[in-house]
């Protein structure tokens, strides 16, 4: 079966320090990879997405970046990092085969606090 | 740009109760997910409907989809305390791409 992990779950860091997410996914190859963004009581907003290695779209102009070096490895990342960069970031995956018609699969997120 | 918006946002029932969530949208659409999302985790995928499916169903939800207003319902029958979390309804266009809503927040009282 399928699994995505998402790490680390919490993590605390001072404003002007670099950020490095990783996202993994096992049981699937060729998937298509998320990230997605959450404020306090809100939807999730699309940061980036990627359909193979190497391939990464923006969504929104910010102050992250991503990328995928291996098929089922995203990666998000700030060199230096905001105070408006707190919030819940979630990885998702989903496959290809009919893509439009695919379900999304979340891991279980990590929390960025910026101080 | 958030396309679909849930209604209401924050609904309290008594466990045993029915739910009803309503989701509505704005351009046309491939399909319509319903998603929950459990305090400090991950989305969990609940249903997905196609835009020329009217209602879809599994175990205890139920989902309509009315394509000529832009909205669609998310029935959990029979609600449980552990229906307790946030529902979000996403939409899918051309793009592939999920558009989230903002959630509506449930409460199952025991």
């Amino acid at each position: 079966s399928q699994t995505i992990h998402q790490w680390p779950a919490t993590l605390v860091q001072p404003v002007g320090s670099p950020l490095s997410l990783e996202c993994t996914v096992e049981g699937t190859s060729n998937p298509n990879l998320y990230w997605y963004r959450q404020a306090a009581g809100r939807g999730l907003q699309l940061l980036f997405y990627s359909v193979g290695i190497g391939q990464i779209s923006s969504e929104v102009p910010q102050n992250l970046s991503a990328s995928r070096p291996q098929d089922r490895q995203f990666i998000l990342s700030s060199k230096k990092l905001l105070l408006s960069d707190s919030g819940f970031y979630l990885c998702a995956w989903s496959g290809k085969k009919g893509a439009s018609n695919q379900p999304q699969h979340f891991g279980d997120g990590t929390r960025l606090s910026i101080l | 740009s958030q396309q679909g918006e849930e209604d209401p946002q924050a609904l309290s029932i008594q466990e045993g109760e029915n739910a009803t969530m309503n989701c509505s949208y704005k351009t046309s659409i491939n399909n319509l997910q319903w998603y929950r999302q459990n305090s400090g985790r991950g989305l969990v995928h609940l249903i997905l409907i196609r835009s020329n499916e009217r209602e879809k169903h599994s175990g205890r939800l139920r989902v309509t989809l009315d394509t000529s207003k832009k909205s669609s319902s998310l029935l959990i029958t029979a609600s449980r305390a552990a229906d307790t979390a946030s529902y979000f309804c996403a939409t899918t266009g051309a793009n592939s791409k999920l558009t989230f809503g903002k959630g509506i927040t449930l409460s199952v009282r025991p």
